[in-house]
């Protein structure tokens, strides 16, 4: 089955300061990718994500690329605010299945420096 | 945008007692949803999928007479921990989705902690 990997496990950043968080994957067969941010005591909340047949998306300061070949996929963060601090996690799932089912990362706990 | 409710959204119950979650769609037909459980600092690990009208789906060691899940219309779906014991004390999560094309989108959990 689908295995993904995720890295840094925290990372803390000045505000302002760009956040990179990587992702990687074990199944070709995954074309859905999707990125979750979740607040303390609350559930994850979709923020973005990207089709197997797109290499980057964009929406306002979050961007999130993809390289099907390395099987890696990546969160990009740009002017940080306080306000983006929590734990983000990528995912991966194959939506040519019925049986299509989201396996997520370990997550990522984003801290932002003031 | 879409809602996925999930009530109660805290439950402290002595050992021994069942409890029941709520997952409701709020705005739109949930033909699939899923239950996930979350160990503090830890990712969300997938306990079983189910469709409407349908049995649930478990997941590997996911015991299903202890977990029951029922997902009898196109808005609801209930995960029972019956007769809950102090190991089961977790974060449970709910999500939803309509076609397997649209987002999956995750309610805000319900923390039971058993005593």
């Amino acid at each position: 089955g689908e295995n993904v990997e995720q890295h840094p496990s925290t990372l803390s950043v000045q505000e302002g300061d760009s956040a990179v968080i990587k992702c990687t994957y074990s199944d070709s067969a995954s074309n859905y990718f999707p990125w979750y941010k979740q607040e303390l005591g609350k559930g994850p909340q979709l923020i973005i994500d990207i089709r197997s047949n797109v290499g980057e998306k964009k929406d306002q300061r979050i961007a999130v690329t993809l390289n099907k070949t390395a099987k890696h996929f990546s969160l990009h963060i740009t002017e940080t605010q306080p306000e983006d601090s929590a734990v983000y996690f990528c995912a991966a799932s194959n939506r040519d299945s019925s049986a299509s089912k989201i396996i997520f990362g370990s997550g990522t706990r984003l801290s932002i420096r003031p | 945008g879409a809602v996925v409710s999930q009530h109660p959204s805290r439950v402290i119950c002595k050992s021994g007692t069942s409890v029941k979650i709520e997952c409701r769609s709020l705005d739109f037909q949930a033909t699939t949803m899923f239950w996930y459980r979350q160990f503090p600092k830890q990712s969300l690990m997938l306990m079983a999928t189910s469709n409407e009208g349908s049995k649930a789906t478990y997941e590997q060691g996911v015991e299903k007479d202890k977990f029951l899940i029922n997902h009898a219309s196109l808005t609801l779906s209930t995960l029972t921990v019956t007769s809950a014991h102090p190991e089961d004390s977790s974060f449970y999560i709910c999500s939803a989705r309509g076609t397997v094309e649209q987002p999956q989108h995750f309610g805000d959990g319900t923390r039971l902690s058993i005593l």
